[in-house]
């Protein structure tokens, strides 16, 4: 099966930098997602690790341990537009389409 | 490029009636997915189509929900009987076959309401 974990809420002000964790345990792996979802709207995508490392776009990172089972989205600066919830997603190695999703991550992001 | 679109909007039902929901995915995107999003939590799979072909619906509750793409273009997804417990956000999303990333991309969501 498949099991993700991340902090159910984040708090930061503007201008600030924020990481936002997620473990998984899978029985099978194949890269990590990041989706970005505000109040009543629909997920769009953030970021994908296929590979180790750090991904880079714009103010938003993502990175990936693979050996740890650990990845993490990183925003600088801050906006007041990047409250939202944030959700990883697990893309399973047996269904190269198939992702599962965390329970989210709310950012608060405060003046 | 039109996003993916879905009606209606917004439901509310009595419990033991019956709902269907309508998806468009994005023009040549092969796989299309559903997923039911309860209240504070993330998206949870129902059912995954590869063209006109179920790839996984191991979480679909068979004995109340259906779905069917049959020209593998859009799709329907149905509720019958309807639940307090079915009360979500059901979620379409479309993606490119394969790919790197597999990028999803989800339209706006159909709220259920079961009372």
């Amino acid at each position: 099966g498949q099991s993700l974990e991340q902090p159910s809420e984040v708090t930061a002000v503007e201008g600030a930098i924020v990481q936002i964790n997620c473990t998984y345990q899978t029985s099978g792996f194949y890269g990590l997602s990041w989706y970005q979802q505000h109040d009543g709207g629909a997920p769009t995508f953030l970021s994908y690790n296929g590979l180790d490392g750090l991904e880079e776009t714009g103010r938003f990172s993502s990175f990936l341990s693979r050996s740890d089972s650990y990845g993490y989205l990183l925003l600088q600066e801050l906006q007041m537009k990047d409250s939202a919830s944030y959700f990883c997603a697990v893309r399973d190695k047996g269904n190269f389409n198939k992702f599962y999703f965390g329970s989210g991550t709310k950012l608060n992001v405060k003046p | 490029e039109a996003g993916v679109a879905q009606s209606p909007r917004y439901k509310i039902i009595e419990k033991r009636q019956s709902v269907a929901f309508w998806c468009n995915p994005i023009s040549g995107h092969a796989t299309l997915y559903w997923y039911q999003q309860i209240l504070g939590q993330g998206p949870k799979l129902l059912i995954q189509f590869q063209n006109n072909g179920v790839v996984d619906d191991s979480q679909l509750p068979k004995d109340r929900f259906s779905a069917e793409r049959l020209k593998g273009v859009d799709s329907t997804l149905k509720i019958q009987p309807a639940k307090l417990e079915d009360s979500a956000v059901y979620l379409c999303a479309s993606s490119r076959s394969g790919g790197a990333e597999n990028t999803q991309y989800f339209g706006p969501g159909t709220r259920l309401t079961v009372l």
